[in-house]
This record gives C-alpha cells, structure tokens and sequence, in this order.
C-alpha cells in the first residue's frame, strides 16, 4: 500500500519570504512520480511542480522547487519569494503511474501569506 | 496541459434525490477519474472512468451509488443516486494523457454539493 504524509496541518509566512512545505511518503515501487497541488478557496485543484522519482535532479517551476530525497521517501516543497496568492491548501500526491491510476495524496497543509 | 470543465459548479439537493455531474475535457485523454472531498479533508479516489467499458470503484464505492458514464474519450458524467446529507461533498473529476504530461493527472473545477 502507499502511503502519503503531510505533518503540518498550517504554515503561514510573510510576504517576499521563503517556506518549505514537508511530505513524506511509503512505496515500494522503484518507479513512480510525486507531485505537488494547490488549492485555493476556489477549490480548482492546480498543479504546482513533478518529480519523476528515476530523476535525481530536483524539479523547479519558477518559484517553488522541491528537496526530493528519494532513500529517505521525503519530498519537500519550498516557495520562495512568497506572494498572496500563494495562500492554499498544498497538496503533496504520489503516483505510480497510467497503468495503476491511483493518485494517492497527503492530507494537505494549509498555507497563508501574510501582508 | 489539458482543461477540463464541470457542470454544474454548485447544487443543495433533497435527500433521495440524484444528481449528474458532467465533466468535459478539451481534448481526447486515456484516463479519466472521479474524486471526492470532504469538507476540509483530502481528496478519495471514487472509480477510474474507463472508455467502453465498466468503471473501476475503490474500496468503499459501488456501481449502484455511484454509476458513472465515459461515452468517448472527452467526456464523463458521475451520479450521485439516492443522495443522503452524507453525500454532501466536493466531486472532483480529472484527466490524463491528451494535451498534458505522461502520467499526470489534470483537474476540473469541482462540483460543490450540499445535500439537505
């Protein structure tokens, strides 16, 4: 079975600075892909960064990036020059991929950027 | 990445009722899934949505509570039959393959449903 975990259930930060978002995750698959969403009050589920686990190299998007540590199954995310709309519920989901389709996810941490 | 629309965003349903939600993709995806959301909670994965053919239900789900439709290779609709407040829930469909990456799976709006 897989497992994902998010351990902070809130996180806030001022605007401009950085945060880091944790999740770790149980799998005993070699090959799978982890990603991060966000959700805001909205509630339209965005996809915010990927991670192909086969690939050291961490995945970026412009702003956020991730720490992947793949022996340790932790997969962080990190916002740097946080903005208000950054403000969400951060979802972190492991993936084994097409042929099992089952995306399984953490129980999310809500963030809030602060004037 | 793909878009995918739903229908409709919102409804308060009477309980025993049955409601159909669309979702609509912008181009021909593999796969399509429903989801269910909780107030404040994760999302659950209901049944992945096979062309031609049955949906697959995880545990806890059934066919009679809720069927769900893919006519083609756009296009899903969920049902939720004999609704109770219990239903009362975000329903969240999504895609992949199509415009999108390999093994990533796209979201819809969400449908907010509020059973009374």
């Amino acid at each position: 079975a897989q497992t994902v975990t998010q351990s902070q259930p809130e996180m806030s930060v001022q605007e401009a600075e950085t945060v880091t978002l944790s999740c770790t995750y149980d799998t005993s698959e070699n090959n799978y892909y982890l990603f991060w969403y966000k959700q805001p009050p909205s509630r339209q589920m965005i996809l915010v960064i990927r991670q192909e686990a086969y690939k050291q190299q961490n995945a970026t998007e412009n702003r956020f990036s991730v720490n992947f540590q793949k022996a340790a199954k932790s997969f962080s995310l990190k916002i740097s020059d946080s903005q208000l709309g950054d403000t969400a519920m951060y979802f972190c989901a492991l993936y084994r991929g097409t042929s099992y389709g089952k995306l399984t996810f953490g129980q999310g941490t809500i963030l809030t950027v602060h004037p | 990445s793909a878009v995918i629309s739903q229908k409709p965003s919102r409804d308060i349903c009477q309980r025993g009722t049955s409601l159909t939600i669309q979702c609509q993709v912008d181009s021909q995806v593999t796969m399509m899934f429903w989801y269910r959301q909780q107030p404040g909670q994760s999302l659950t994965l209901i049944a992945t949505a096979n062309q031609g053919s049955e949906a697959t239900y995880e545990s806890g789900f059934v066919i009679d509570k809720f069927p769900i439709s893919r006519p083609n290779l756009t296009f899903s609709t969920l049902t939720v039959s004999n609704m109770s407040p219990e239903d009362s829930s975000i329903y969240l469909c999504s895609a992949e393959g199509g415009k999108g990456l390999t093994d990533t799976q796209y979201f819809g709006p969400g449908t907010r449903l509020t059973v009374l």
